[in-house]
């Protein structure tokens, strides 16, 4: 499975949007981009995933770029409870999620 | 989304002693699994991949008589740490996924905290 880069920290205030990136330049055509995040001592959540196309949930918006080697994970309003780690992963063949390093992402009150 | 447990949260036991750690998932049924284990400070390093009725298939230097998979069926899962020492110390987790599509989310279990004295 190709791999994905992402900042160690970012830091982000109450209620500001914030933009977490993450760099994939050897996905293959067929790999969907998945992101997750884990909660201190908890197991990992799904947060959204996508191909193609921007997506919006619940949870947080997913905006891809147009030639998909890079993506950005984007929380409209930051709360306290969104500090985590965020990983994004690339999904392809093997059906396993490869875990990188992620992003650990601080809320400031 | 779909919710999945684990048991023991967590677990204390001598140096030598086999521990066993069950995962479940309370609402829906998955042909795969995958246990993972993470040290501290660090990320989920996947252990074994396993299908139901089947023997699981572990990832390279994963010992899989130490780390025994037993997949008992679309909901029940568990894994055995057998002569557990202080090195298997970690926060182990298990997750359900589907059969294989590229759009399959997998659900985590809470982890369970293993401390080999």
């Amino acid at each position: 499975d190709a791999k994905t880069t992402q900042p160690n920290s970012m830091e982000s205030n109450e209620e500001e949007p914030v933009h977490l990136p993450c760099n994939h330049s050897t996905i293959s055509g067929t790999d969907y981009i998945h992101w997750y995040r884990q909660l201190p001592s908890q197991g990992p959540e799904y947060v959204i995933h996508g191909l193609t196309s921007n997506v919006n949930n619940r949870m947080a918006s997913l905006a891809i770029a147009e030639d998909r080697k890079s993506s950005t994970l984007i929380l409209h309003r930051a709360t306290l409870r969104d500090a985590a780690v965020y990983y994004c992963i690339l999904h392809g063949a093997t059906n396993k999620l490869i875990f990188g390093t992620g992003t650990l992402l601080a809320v400031q009150p | 989304g779909a919710v999945v447990s684990q048991h023991p949260s967590r677990v204390i036991c001598k140096s030598g002693t086999s521990v066993k750690i069950e995962c479940r998932s309370l609402d829906f049924q998955a042909t795969t699994m995958f246990w993972y284990r993470q040290f501290p400070k660090q990320s989920l390093m996947l252990m074994a991949t396993s299908n139901e009725g089947s023997k699981a298939t572990y990832e390279q230097g994963v010992e899989k008589d130490k780390f025994l998979i037993n997949h008992a069926s679309l909901t029940l899962s568990t894994l055995t740490v057998t002569s557990a020492h202080p090195e298997d110390s970690s926060f182990y987790i298990c997750s359900f996924g589907g059969a294989g599509a590229r759009t399959d989310t997998q659900y985590f279990g809470p982890g369970t905290r293993l401390t080999v004295l």
